[in-house]
């Protein structure tokens, strides 16, 4: 099976600066997605990013991009100009080419600091 | 709105009972997923269906059982209730096997206190 890994538990970024979540992942597949979920503290998981293995080029989607390295098998989530409202517990998640199954992480819990 | 409906928000009940919550998934998706969580921790994965069928079973306890109806609707029934079960439960849904671009789209949770 897939495993995904958050090695940060917590991470801290100070209001309008950027912060970077790192996530790798292991597996023999050549094919499948990454997505990147927030989960603010309301509890809702609210998707955030997803990036296509077979694509080169990062994602973006507004002050949020990832680094996708495959060979090195991360995938990290860089935020910009970092707002109170991006205070969450951040997953990363991997869906694996048969499309059945969905791998979390452990999850990174972000502090912003005013 | 991810399209995804689950109820009860929030059900309280004591030690013993036996619960059900339910889950609309987003039009068009067939696969349904359910994921509990605990108070600060990740989710857990717990069991999967497609357009009716079991496709996938994880930390699933043999107290809990889920099923999938015909109209899709998903309901997790969770039995002889302990102090532990007390978590948050998500439904979630995509669109299915082979699509896999395509991400969970999450309920809001359904809250369970067991007392």
């Amino acid at each position: 099976a897939q495993t995904v890994t958050q090695s940060q538990p917590e991470m801290s970024v100070q209001e309008a600066e950027t912060v970077t979540l790192s996530c790798t992942y292991d597996t023999s597949e050549s094919d499948y997605y990454l997505f990147w979920y927030k989960q603010p503290p309301s509890r809702q998981m609210i998707l955030v990013i997803r990036q296509e293995a077979y694509k080169q080029q990062n994602a973006t989607e507004n002050r949020f991009s990832v680094n996708f390295q495959k060979a090195a098998k991360s995938f990290s989530l860089k935020i910009s100009d970092s707002q109170l409202g991006d205070a969450a517990m951040y997953f990363c998640a991997y869906r694996s080419q048969s499309g059945n199954q969905f791998y979390f992480g452990t999850g990174t819990s972000l502090t912003v600091i005013p | 709105d991810s399209g995804v409906t689950q109820t009860p928000k929030h059900l309280i009940t004591a030690t013993g009972q036996r619960v059900t919550l339910r889950c609309s998934p987003r039009s068009g998706d067939l696969s349904v997923y359910w994921y509990q969580q605990s108070l600060d921790q990740g989710l857990q994965f717990l069991i999967q269906y497609y357009n009716g069928e079991e496709r996938a079973k994880g930390n699933i306890l043999e107290r809990f059982s889920a099923q999938q109806f015909p109209d899709l609707h998903s309901e997790l029934n969770l039995s002889s209730l302990e102090l532990g079960d007390s978590a948050l439960y998500f439904c979630a849904s995509s669109v299915g096997v082979g699509k896999y671009n395509s991400p969970l789209h999450f309920g809001n949770g359904t809250r369970l206190t067991v007392t």
